[in-house]
């Protein structure tokens, strides 16, 4: 699975959009992208995915480039409860076991009130 | 149905004892997965199932590791003769045969004192 790159921690104000990138360079042709938030003592939660055009949920959208090489989680409107970790992640879709994935460190998204 | 539930949520236990955990995944998901988190890192996979087969196991899952899922329904992880280094909290997720999105449980955190 190819790996992927985001910044450690960002800081947004409540009610305003929040994007959060994601760099994955080495992504091939089959891969999805995946992005999963964890709250505080909870596990991780399923935000959306996509494979090459933008894709829209009632949670998030997802932006990706053209080349692929990166994509952007877009919060249209954080709230505090949007504080959390976000998570980048990669899948081939032709792969079996679906969710043996690797996870970086992810994203920690403070929401400033 | 009120998604995937894990037991116990915490557990504390001295060096060398075994520990057995158990996850309940949503009662029509045939896959459930089994991941290890440590403090402020990603989930780590340790091994999944569909119905009551054991497909995959990492690397990380020592010969102390076991899993089962008997009948395809509920799954436990056993942790013999447990260390230190041990101590993490231990994720379990299921998803349907050929869906992406996995739900994850809260998570049981072990303690090795």
């Amino acid at each position: 699975d190819a790996k992927t790159t985001q910044p450690n921690s960002m800081e947004s104000n409540e009610e305003e959009p929040v994007h959060l990138p994601c760099n994955h360079s080495t992504i091939s042709g089959t891969d999805y992208i995946h992005w999963y938030r964890q709250l505080p003592s909870q596990g991780p939660e399923y935000v959306i995915h996509g494979l090459t055009s933008n894709v829209n949920n009632r949670m998030a959208s997802l932006a990706i480039a053209e080349d692929r090489k990166s994509s952007t989680l877009i919060l249209h409107r954080a709230t505090l409860r949007d504080a959390a970790v976000y998570y980048c992640i990669l899948r081939d879709k032709g792969g079996d076991s679906n969710y043996q994935l690797i996870w970086g460190a992810g994203t920690k998204l403070i929401i400033k009130p | 149905d009120t998604g995937v539930s894990q037991d116990p949520r915490h557990k504390i236990t001295k060096r060398g004892q075994n520990v057995t955990f158990r996850c309940d995944p949503i009662s029509e998901h045939n896959r459930l997965y089994w991941y290890r988190q440590t403090l402020g890192q990603g989930p780590e996979f340790l091994t999944y199932f569909q119905n009551e087969a054991q497909l995959e196991k990492s690397r990380l899952l020592s010969d102390r590791f076991s899993a089962e899922r008997p009948k395809g329904s509920f799954s436990t992880l056993e942790i013999q003769r447990t260390e230190q280094g041990d101590s993490a909290m231990y994720l379990c997720a299921s998803s349907l045969f050929g869906i992406t999105e996995a739900f994850f449980g809260q998570g049981t955190r072990l303690t090795v004192v």
